[in-house]
């Protein structure tokens, strides 16, 4: 079955540490996305990625960073530079051609301890 | 920035009974797409629409747009208690990047 698959489910993460969370697709999609969520909120965009070895800022980029080296991956990097990282982080990813909905992965959930 | 905004933030309703939420952007789009989320989980594509057309329908959802007025509204007609949920439209940025507003909170109850 075709899907994204982020991992892991829940995060732990202590002051001061970078944590990588993973977001893997095998639908062949060339555009990739990282949203936060945090409660009773929207999806704000952190960074998107419209093909291999090329991505851009978007919203609340600071404190994070990505790596698009595989089509099929999407990598985001939670930094010790991002002061609130407790969050509900989600992958998405769609064809570039226009008029496609995004397929969300099932979310990561990171908390600072 | 958030593009969408949701109106209302939270609805109530008996199943059986319709649902209407509205969303209204600030600039012009591409296309606007609602998304369902059920509490913890990633979003679900429901409906897209362009901006050229005015009115799509799937199954129980029917999605209005109104680019005069820079607003949307979906229907959910005959609701059910699976429907409980949060919807979300979103609006095409300057790319193929997604704006989310904050949200429609769905109760209804059997």
């Amino acid at each position: 079955d075709g899907g994204i698959t982020q991992s892991p489910k829940y995060l732990f993460r202590k002051e001061g540490q970078n944590v990588t969370l993973s977001c893997e697709q095998n639908l062949n999609h060339d555009a990739m996305y990282w949203y936060r969520q945090d409660p009773g909120q929207g999806l704000r965009l952190i960074y998107y990625s419209q093909i291999v070895n090329d991505f851009q800022k978007g919203d609340i980029a600071e404190g994070y960073s990505v790596s698009r080296e595989k089509k099929e991956s999407f990598p985001l990097t939670v930094t010790s530079a991002q002061k609130n990282p407790t969050a509900f982080y989600l992958c998405a990813s769609t064809p570039t051609v226009s008029g496609y909905g995004y397929t969300f992965g099932s979310g990561t959930r990171l908390t600072v301890v | 920035s958030q593009q969408g905004e949701e109106d209302p933030q939270a609805l109530s309703i008996q199943e059986g009974e319709n649902a209407t939420m509205n969303c209204s952007y600030k600039t012009s789009i591409n296309n606007l797409q609602w998304y369902r989320q059920n509490s913890g989980r990633g979003l679900v594509h429901l409906i897209l629409i362009r901006s050229n057309e005015r009115e799509k329908h799937s199954g129980r959802l029917r999605v209005t747009l109104d680019t005069s007025k820079k607003s949307s509204s979906l229907l959910i007609t005959a609701s059910r208690a699976a429907d409980t949920a949060s919807y979300f439209c979103a609006t095409d940025g300057r790319g193929n990047d997604m704006r989310f507003g904050a949200g429609t909170r769905l109760t209804v109850k059997p």
